[in-house]
């Protein structure tokens, strides 16, 4: 069973760009979350595919934005990068089913640097 | 709204000596509790979850929790801790509505081992 994998590791960026970041999840997974990290701060919510469709957003700008793919893979863009988007982004998969509450299994985070 | 505080930023702990690690949360309806682990320049490890049954729960690297409803928290204790328990400790808390399944989490707790 493989676990939750994104790419790259880390991604240095200039203000005003966009960048996409990758997330495979974890082998018979439905579900990715996204999540982003500020140095010394508790992951924060961005949004959650459920088969292809956002299920849920968190407190973020419409210029962050994502995808899912038929085999559950997931992308998080953004565009217009600002300096405070700095962080390590987290991609979460879990497993949903009706009337189940699902546990999110982590990778290893893509470390954004904007300059 | 739901808010999750651990309430110590950081402990400071000698090799096998026990520990607590202090979360509260605030909601109005009913939750489901997690407890995970971060080691440097990692994503974040599951360590226990509470979701209904029995208000103590046992997890990975003998460290076990409390639910406690009256008072709104849930401490993560383990007896006897070891050098490799150094980490960032993250207690969460699911929201259920219209932000989905995501994970509400406190700010961390950086656990220190010294010999």
């Amino acid at each position: 069973e493989t676990g939750v994998t994104q790419s790259p590791t880390h991604l240095i960026k200039t203000r005003g760009q966009q960048v996409t970041l990758r997330c495979s999840s974890q082998s018979g997974h439905n579900t990715v979350s996204w999540y982003q990290q500020a140095l010394g701060q508790g992951p924060q919510f961005i949004f959650q595919y459920y088969r292809e469709e956002e299920n849920g957003r968190g407190n973020f700008p419409p210029r962050f934005s994502g995808l899912q793919f038929p085999n559950y893979s997931s992308e998080l863009n953004v565009n217009a990068l600002e300096l405070d988007d700095s962080a390590l982004y987290l991609c979460a998969s879990s497993l949903k089913l009706a009337g189940d509450t699902d546990t999110q299994y982590f990778g290893p985070g893509t470390r954004l640097t904007v300059l | 709204a739901q808010s999750v505080t651990q309430l110590d930023s950081q402990v400071p702990v000698f090799e096998e000596a026990p520990v607590e690690l202090r979360c509260n949360y605030s909601s109005s309806v009913s939750v489901y509790l997690f407890w995970y682990v971060q080691y440097p320049n990692q994503g974040l490890q599951l360590l226990l979850k509470y979701l209904s049954g029995s208000t103590l729960v046992k997890g990975i690297n003998g460290f076990e929790a409390e639910f406690n409803k009256s008072q709104t928290s849930f401490h993560l204790r383990k007896p006897s801790v070891h050098i490799s328990d150094t980490a960032e400790y993250f207690c969460a808390v699911i929201m259920v509505g219209n932000s989905g399944y995501a994970l509400n989490f406190g700010k961390g707790t950086s656990l220190l081992v010294t010999p």
